[in-house]
């Protein structure tokens, strides 16, 4: 079985400060790879996701993930964060195979931007 | 855009009593999913459903069961609330591999 691990639970930084969040995953075959965000009251909603080629990837507001795969990582990163960034993040992770499309997700990760 | 709704946002019930939770989404998505989210355990996996009356358990399927008698319609059934089943309850629609998309959460208390 897959599993996810997000090592921090919590992250306070300051604007304009860099952001990586890690995560990890348990699974020796192929996956798609996800980051979901969950902003205070609202839905998740997803950031970015990779599904096969180049291993860095762009999403929404700046964000982007690399996937390692000799690392089984697909960290999260923001050069510079805003205020606005303050939410939970979640890395998630879909191994193929033939029950459906299960997503395994991470603990998460609340981040707080002081402004 | 992908639009999944879920009955309510916020629900208080008496422990013992028989909970619905209700989730339509309006895609045509084959597959639909409910989790339940708590704090430091992200999203963990209750049931989810990749057809008409077709259902298979999650990871956390104990003290919960479904229905989906529609493609577009996707129940949680709690038969008898437990207070350790307080949580937020999310569901969440796809179809075939791609990105999941999420209802707006029911916040439940089992008093």
């Amino acid at each position: 079985a897959q599993s996810v691990s997000q090592h921090n639970h919590h992250v306070i930084l300051s604007e304009a400060a860099s952001l990586e969040l890690g995560c990890n995953y348990s699974y020796g075959g192929t996956v798609n790879l996800f980051w979901y965000v969950q902003y205070p009251g609202q839905h998740l909603q997803l950031l970015l996701k990779y599904f096969s080629g180049d291993p860095l990837v762009k999403g929404i507001k700046g964000f982007e993930a690399e996937f390692i795969k000799s690392k089984f990582s697909f960290n999260l990163r923001k050069p510079s964060v805003q205020w606005s960034d303050t939410a939970e993040y979640f890395c998630a992770v879909n191994a193929y195979n033939n029950a459906g499309n299960m997503l395994t997700f991470g603990g998460g990760t609340r981040l707080m931007v002081k402004p | 855009d992908v639009k999944v709704t879920q009955s309510s946002r916020y629900l208080v019930k008496r422990t013992g009593e028989k909970v619905f939770l209700e989730c339509v989404q309006d895609m045509d998505h084959e597959n639909m999913f409910w989790y339940r989210q708590d704090p430091g355990l992200g999203l963990r996996l209750i049931y989810f459903s990749y057809d008409v009356k077709m259902k298979e358990k999650g990871d956390i399927p104990e003290g919960y069961s479904v229905s989906r008698e529609k493609k577009e319609r996707f129940s949680l059934i709690l038969e008898s609330a437990s207070t350790n089943q307080t949580s937020m309850y999310l569901c969440a629609s796809t179809s075939g591999q791609e990105t999941q998309y999420f209802g707006p959460g029911t916040r439940l208390l089992v008093l």
